[in-house]
């Protein structure tokens, strides 16, 4: 069973602080995808990263792909409240292209 | 608005009912996927389609069926409904049937109550 973990599972922080979310498998990725997800609405892409050691930055997010495409992060510098959501890797095994979902994090950033 | 429609918004119905999902992919996109998402969980693959075939199933229950129609839209159909049938219900599409850069785009989701 391909497994894509994701951690923290929840996350409450004030604004201002820096938060790192992590994705881990031991499944190889041709891609992996970050998704945003806001109440009442479905998930929204904020980035693909396809290389190994890829470095994408959005804004105050930095997402890195992991050297052997086995995991990935997403780091917020100065987390605002507008940030406060349901963060979703999903993986696209090199094997099959089946897309593989990590269970998500939720984050909330406090006033 | 990532242009995927999902009908209805909510349901709410009972336990041994029937209902149908409605899905709009976004215009050009060949390919729909449905998946189940329950209180502040991640999404539960259930079914793939591209272009009117069934291309993947995940843990889609027998109780639950789909298609997808000439015109690209798709319907979910879940039967004999018991209470941890539940969930959030989301339909998103995307260009292809796989491929690195396929972005899924979903639709604000179908809530479903089974009571």
């Amino acid at each position: 069973t391909q497994l894509l973990e994701q951690s923290p599972q929840f996350l409450s922080i004030q604004e201002g602080e820096n938060l790192t979310v992590y994705c881990n498998s031991s499944s190889v990725f041709s891609s992996l995808q970050w998704y945003r997800q806001e109440p009442g609405e479905g998930p929204v892409l904020l980035v693909t990263v396809v290389t190994g050691g890829e470095v994408k930055k959005l804004k105050r997010l930095t997402f890195q792909f992991g050297d052997a495409r086995k995991d990935s992060s997403l780091h917020i510098t100065a987390a605002q409240p507008g940030d406060t959501g349901l963060y979703l890797c999903a993986g696209m095994l090199d094997s099959n292209y089946q897309l593989i979902w990590g269970a998500g994090t939720k984050l909330i950033i406090k006033p | 608005d990532s242009g995927v429609t999902q009908t209805p918004k909510h349901l709410i119905t009972a336990t041994g009912q029937r209902v149908t999902l409605r899905c709009s992919p976004r215009s050009g996109d060949l390919s729909v996927y449905w998946y189940q998402q329950s209180l502040d969980q991640g999404l539960q693959f259930l079914i793939q389609y591209y272009n009117g075939e069934e291309r993947a199933k995940g843990n889609i229950l027998e109780r639950f069926s789909a298609q997808q129609f000439p015109d690209l839209h798709s319907e979910l159909n879940l039967s004999s409904l018991e209470l941890g049938d539940s969930a959030l219900y989301f339909c998103a599409s995307t260009a292809q049937a796989q491929g690195i850069n396929s972005p899924l785009h979903f639709g604000n989701g179908t809530r479903l109550t089974v009571t």
